[in-house]
């Protein structure tokens, strides 16, 4: 299964709403994943289950979507969130990352 | 806490061979899938291969099928990762993942990564 990101790259402000979408070559339903990377530090997984926030990540952190479109949604942009932004499909194998995209302050 | 220390890498040239290993801890290692993710300079993230908790799945990504080996020893909480004809688009970082479950799904805890080369 290809995954698609859109966009690869995005600028914004803090306070601003984020949607970043993750579009998937054959649909499923939900075993999809997203991970944070920060530059130079492993990736850290935000949410899974398409829906399901990670212990320890804040609520403004939300996904949603089924079939071949899922999207990450960041309520309120923080400091701390600009880094890049990876789905991950985990419907069949081999498992694949969505060519991510990367955050930056505008 | 979760750790998840990797060794057993470096340069080397294409053809040859590497083991990577990664040692666990804070945590009940037989409990818990295991996987290799790696990412090249400046590019995204690519699954190579997971391992349930029994080793009684065992899946790769087709760029490294037939070339690369994932094993576990519960009794040592390691995780390894046997890379036969290496080749220069191999060159990354590697990183050791715990799964969140007994079974392949999701990456839960990352370490910080190993860095192969492959060049002549």
């Amino acid at each position: 299964i290809q995954l698609t990101q859109s966009p690869s790259f995005l600028s914004a402000s803090v306070g601003d709403r984020v949607t970043i979408t993750c579009r998937a070559s054959q649909g499923f339903s939900s075993f999809l994943a997203w991970y944070q990377q920060k530059a130079g530090k492993a990736p850290r997984v935000l949410i899974y289950a398409v829906s399901t926030l990670q212990r320890g990540v804040p609520s403004r952190f939300s996904g949603s979507g089924s079939g071949t479109e899922f999207t990450l949604t960041i309520d309120s942009l923080q400091p701390e969130d600009f880094a890049t932004y990876y789905c991950q499909q985990l419907n069949s194998f081999p498992f694949t990352f969505g060519g991510g995209t990367k955050v930056e302050m505008k | 806490e979760v750790q998840l220390v990797g060794s057993g890498g470096g340069l080397v040239q294409p053809g040859r061979s590497l083991r990577l290993s990664c040692a666990a801890s804070g945590f009940t290692f037989d409990d818990y899938a295991m996987h290799w993710v790696r990412q090249a300079p400046g590019k995204g993230l690519e699954w190579v291969s997971g391992i349930a908790w029994n080793s009684g799945r065992i899946e790769y990504a087709d760029s490294v099928k037939g070339r690369f080996t994932i094993s576990r020893d519960n009794a040592k909480n390691s995780l390894y990762l046997q890379m036969d004809s290496l080749r220069p688009e191999d060159t990354a970082l590697y990183f050791c993942t715990k799964d969140a479950h007994v079974d392949l799904s999701h990456s839960e805890d990352w370490g910080q990564g190993i860095l192969v080369i492959v060049s002549s």
